[in-house]
Parts: C-alpha cells; sequence; structure tokens
C-alpha cells in the first residue's frame, strides 16, 4: 500500500521569499516520487522525479525537492518565489513493487503575495 | 509535439443521462491513463491501458463506467447512466514508458458536472 499526505491545502508566501511545501509518504517498497503542478486551465505538468538515484532532485523553474527516508519526507522547496509559481502542486508516489499506480495528493494551492 | 487532448474541457449533464469523455494521446505513447479528481479531493486513478489492452481497471468505480481505446490511439470514458457522484475532473494521461516512474503527460482535463 501507498499514500502520500499533504500538508496544507493552502500556502501563501510573498514574493522573493522560500516556498516550502510538505509532504510526507508511505510506502511498502522503496518508493518512486513526484511532483506535479497545475496552472489555471491546465493540466497536470512534471516538476521533478526522484527515482531512487541522488536524493536531492532538481526540477524546472528553480524547484527542488529532497528525499529524506528516515523522515519519509519529500518536500518541494524553492528559494525565492515568482508571482507565475502561483498554481496547486501535488506530491505523488508510486513503487517499485510492479504496481502501476500513481498514488497522488490532495494537492497545496500556493498564492504569491506581491 | 502536440500534447494530450481531452474533448469536452466541460459538459454540464443530467443525472441519468450519457456522457462520453475523450482523450487523445500524444502520438507514439502506447500507455494511457485516467484519473478524476473528485470535489477538490485527491487525484484518484481509474485505469491503465498499454497500447489497446486494459492494463489495469481496478480503480473504475462501478460498471456504469466504460473505457475503451480503439486501435490503440485514442480513448473514450463513458458513463452510463450519469449520477451526482460522477460529478469532478477527468484527467487523461499518456507516457511512453511506465508513468508510474518516469511521469505523465497530463491532459487539460474534463470537468464533469452531473445535476
Amino acid at each position: 500500500a501507498q499514500s502520500v499526505t499533504q500538508l496544507g491545502s493552502h500556502v501563501s508566501v510573498s514574493e522573493g521569499a522560500l516556498v516550502l511545501l510538505r509532504c510526507n509518504y508511505s510506502s511498502s517498497v522503496p518508493p518512486y516520487l513526484f511532483w506535479y503542478v497545475q496552472y489555471p486551465n491546465q493540466g497536470l505538468q512534471l516538476l521533478l522525479k526522484y527515482t531512487s538515484a541522488a536524493t536531492l532532485v532538481k526540477g524546472i523553474n528553480g524547484f527542488e525537492a529532497e528525499f529524506k527516508k528516515s523522515e519519509t519526507s519529500f518536500h518541494l522547496t524553492k528559494p525565492s518565489a515568482h508571482m507565475s509559481d502561483a498554481a496547486e502542486y501535488f506530491c505523488a508516489v508510486s513503487n517499485s513493487g510492479g504496481y502501476q499506480k500513481v498514488t497522488f495528493g490532495t494537492g497545496t494551492k500556493l498564492q504569491v503575495i506581491p | 509535439e502536440a500534447g494530450v487532448t481531452q474533448f469536452p474541457s466541460h459538459s454540464v449533464i443530467e443525472k441519468g443521462q450519457t456522457v462520453t469523455l475523450r482523450c487523445d494521446p500524444i502520438s507514439g505513447h502506447d500507455n494511457l491513463y485516467w484519473y478524476r479528481r473528485v470535489m477538490g479531493k485527491e487525484i484518484k486513478f481509474l485505469l491503465h491501458f498499454v497500447k489497446e489492452s486494459k492494463q489495469d481497471e481496478s480503480g473504475m468505480p462501478n460498471n456504469r463506467f466504460l473505457a475503451e481505446r480503439t486501435g490503440g490511439t485514442y480513448s473514450t470514458l463513458k458513463v452510463q447512466p450519469a449520477e451526482l457522484e460522477d460529478s469532478g475532473v477527468y484527467f487523461c494521461a499518456s507516457s511512453p514508458l511506465r508513468g508510474d516512474i518516469y511521469g505523465y503527460t497530463f491532459g487539460s482535463g474534463t470537468r464533469l458536472t452531473v445535476v
């Protein structure tokens, strides 16, 4: 079984401030982890993924995430928020156990305040 | 390359009616997935095609939902008869390899409202 918990359905940051979106996962086998972003009226877009290589993963638009096995976390960060980062972000997990389903979190809406 | 295209973008139907959603994946993507998001909750897996074959349909809610993928190209998802709880956003995604490892390309979704 696998699951994802995203802490905070809404997060507000000031433009230029650090963005931190939290994600904790549960998986009985080594996980694959993803962050997707959905801009208004668009589909989900892959930001970055962890597939058991480097624990610090860099994605598009300056985002990165760190896989911490001991904390079962995969938090998404960006040093300086931009207005264009306002969107909904989804953390997701799949596993190497053979099932091809991806389990998504409930999403976090990021608001960037000018 | 063209992305994943879903049609219609919005659909409002009455309870008991039939609705058919369509997804055109990226050309050459053998893997096609349907997901659904209900009322701002998590995005849930519905089913997975590899070419024209259903690989996994364990997420389909009940037998009112029927998915097909003609000739391994586009896919349709029919809901018949629609119920109020079927309202939500239906996403289609495709990938050339396993999307659960390499990631998906998603369409913009179809927002279905059943009244």
